[in-house]
């Protein structure tokens, strides 16, 4: 497999255009994830989906962001309207999660770098 | 929700020394904790990953540690190389509830030739 992949690598925007990140997770996997990191806060989880069902978006941070799983190969976060503290590298992961054993390997794309002037 | 504190935030050593980075924990309910490496320009990569019912694993030059009584794992390299130079991240999950991981803010390891 070739693993996560997302796109694009890079984006550079202005404050108030849309932004469109999407990402193929490895084929099998029940679980898709999407974090942002920044230097400030680090990694940290935007939302979860569990079998494409989105589970857990309490780390969206407003309204602005959106995030859909249409089917198990698929997956976007779109910004609308984009501000320049959006400005990160936003990872999607993928894997599974055993539910007994609660392991479970991420595997990681490698991110899409925003920049919004 | 799971809290997770890494130290120190960048640890520089020479070739040949050990390195170890610390975490600790805030959900007593968490009993999964790996370990990521992330190069420049790539996504984080896990390395090591040890589960609540084992209190140390290892995995050729680099081992963890967890002690839950004090909610604290560690992450030992021993015999470092330059290809070890990387940002590590420690992690946490519960067993029940949340299904993500929670990142510690990361050490940046420098080794020196």
């Amino acid at each position: 497999d070739a693993g996560v992949i997302q796109s694009p690598r890079h984006e550079v925007t202005e404050m108030g255009q849309e932004v469109t990140l999407r990402c193929k997770p490895i084929s099998g996997h029940d679980y898709l994830f999407w974090y942002r990191q920044t230097m400030m806060r680090g990694l940290e989880l935007l939302i979860y989906f569990n079998n494409n069902v989105p589970i857990d978006d309490s780390g969206m941070p407003e309204d602005r962001f959106s995030a859909k799983m249409p089917n198990a190969s698929f997956s976007t976060l779109k910004i609308q309207p984009s501000e320049p503290r959006d400005s990160a590298v936003y990872f999607c992961a993928s894997g599974t999660v055993s539910g007994s054993s609660n392991t479970g390997e991420l595997f990681f794309g490698e991110g899409s770098r925003l920049t919004v002037l | 929700g799971e809290n997770v504190e890494q130290h120190p935030s960048t640890l520089s050593v020479q070739e040949g020394d050990s390195a170890v980075i610390k975490c600790t924990y805030s959900d007593s309910a968490s009993n999964y904790f790996p370990w990521y490496k992330q190069e420049l320009g790539k996504g984080p990569q896990l390395i090591i990953d040890i589960r609540s019912n084992v209190g140390e694993k290892k995995d050729q030059r680099i081992a963890v540690t967890l002690n839950k009584t004090a909610k604290h794992f560690s992450l030992h390299i021993t015999e470092t190389q330059p290809e070890d130079s990387a940002v590590y991240f420690c992690a946490a999950r519960a067993y029940t509830g949340r299904r993500a991981l929670t990142f510690g803010s990361g050490t940046r390891l420098q080794v020196q030739p």
